[in-house]
């Protein structure tokens, strides 16, 4: 069965300190696609990125950096040099490749404080 | 790219009132559709989903009900609302070509039963 355990549930940081959120999955699917979503204050869920999982490059946009581990089930969100517009509730999510109904799995979420 | 609406943005309604919750998606052809309900706090639930006009599967017992008329119109529905039915609920799509499964999210309707 597939599965997403995000550990840490609430997270405060001073702003501009760096704050890692962590994720990990199991799955029995050799392809599989693996998710991080954003949900600010205003409640919508805003898609950040997705790895693929015969794709192990870690991978750098802006602040934000993700770094895929297949040997440990993981795949973990960095934000660098923290704003107050970075607080919100961070979802990690997996989904099974080639399957009709493009299921996702959620973790159960980080909230996220960055304390000005 | 896709856009989704959905609408009330929110709603307050009495126990035992029906209830019509609205999605409708654009930028996109033959999306997967999903419906899912965040309570205050929590993680979200998975209550329905469809992969084309009128396919329903439900995920969730529970007293509520989903239809998809039109390829981009997803309506949730209720005869009679819960207490147990507040929360914010949110509709998403697959791009139409379902390349790589990432959902997109609406902005979520806000559910409040007195």
């Amino acid at each position: 069965a597939q599965k997403v355990t995000q550990a840490q549930t609430e997270i405060s940081v001073v702003e501009k300190e760096d704050v890692t959120l962590d994720c990990v999955y199991e799955t029995r699917d050799t392809t599989y696609y693996l998710f991080w979503y954003k949900q600010p204050p205003s409640g919508e869920l805003v898609f950040l990125i997705r790895r693929n999982s015969f794709d192990e490059q870690n991978e750098i946009s802006g602040r934000y950096s993700w770094n895929f581990q297949k040997s440990t089930s993981s795949f973990n969100f960095t934000i660098t040099a923290s704003q107050v517009v970075d607080s919100a509730v961070y979802f990690c999510a997996l989904s099974e490749a080639g399957i009709r109904d493009d299921k996702i799995i959620f973790g159960k979420g980080t909230r996220l404080h960055i304390l000005p | 790219s896709q856009t989704i609406h959905q609408w009330p943005a929110t709603l307050v309604q009495p126990v035992g009132s029906p209830l019509s919750l609205e999605c409708t998606v654009e930028g996109t052809s033959n999306p997967n559709l999903y419906w899912y309900r965040q309570a205050a706090g929590r993680g979200l639930q998975l209550l329905f989903y469809s992969v084309g006009i009128g396919q329903i599967s439900s995920e969730v017992p529970q007293n509520l009900s989903a239809s998809r008329p039109q390829d981009r119109q997803f309506i949730l529905s209720s005869k009679k609302l819960l207490l147990s039915d507040s929360g914010f609920y949110l509709c998403a799509c697959t791009s139409g070509t379902r390349i790589y499964n990432e959902q997109f999210f609406g902005p979520g309707t806000r559910l409040t039963v007195l």
